[in-house]
């Protein structure tokens, strides 16, 4: 069954450096996202991303975040500039075209800001 | 706005009994429901959703979940309870009129005692 993969699986890194998440979403899915847990909390909605280009982001999305397509199988989230309240889980999901689809989400990629 | 209210943090209940975990909702439009389940350290798996149609949905795992559009409720029931039920349930929203992405709810942690 197609699943959605996360790179890394867990990151340690220190206050103000760059991170880069990476993703790949299902193949014919068209609809991609990022979203992050604290602690085993609430998933909280970051950015979906739809035909090359931000399609909504959340207030959390700020400056120091980024995403991108660079190919056509890899969707990436970059933060600039890491803070100590960045550390969470980030999940990646996909979705297949058409408006009721569920997202299929990866296992997830585990950010330790030091 | 979208939002998603998962009242108890936490439910007990005896392996074999019935369970619920409740959910109630807010969108502008039309919802469309999700419940997700997600197991220690791992990503959020898909159960069941309602898009329309029967108000009583089922998904994966013998869980069921009912649609009250007069209560905003999307409750999620299984008739007996196993212990590997023991887990963390997500309801999710999102308004079928738009392209929003789902907003989750705060998560409930199910235990089920043998």
């Amino acid at each position: 069954e197609p699943e959605v993969t996360q790179t890394p699986s867990h990151q340690v890194t220190q206050m103000g450096q760059e991170v880069i998440l990476r993703c790949v979403p299902i193949s014919n899915h068209l609809y991609f996202y990022w979203y992050r847990q604290i602690l085993g909390q609430k998933v909280e909605f970051l950015v979906s991303f739809y035909n090359n280009e931000i399609s909504e982001k959340s207030e959390i999305f700020d400056d120091q975040f980024s995403v991108e397509r660079p190919d056509g199988s890899n969707f990436t989230l970059k933060i600039r500039s890491t803070k100590l309240e960045d550390s969470a889980m980030y999940f990646c999901a996909s979705r297949p075209v058409g408006e009721s689809g569920e997202l299929f989400f990866g296992e997830g990629s585990r950010l330790t800001v030091l | 706005a979208q939002s998603v209210a998962q009242p108890e943090d936490q439910v007990n209940v005896a392996e074999g009994n019935p369970l619920t975990v409740k959910c109630t909702y807010s969108v502008s439009g039309n919802p469309y429901l999700f419940w997700y389940v997600q197991y220690p350290n791992r990503g959020l798996q898909f159960l069941l959703k309602y898009i329309t149609g029967d108000n009583l949905v089922k998904g994966s795992y013998g869980f069921e979940a009912e649609f009250n559009k007069s209560q905003t409720s999307f409750h999620l029931k299984k008739p007996s309870a196993l212990v590997s039920d023991s887990a963390l349930y997500f309801c999710a929203v999102r308004d079928g009129a738009g392209r929003r992405a789902l907003t989750f709810g705060s998560g409930t942690r199910l235990q089920v005692q043998p």
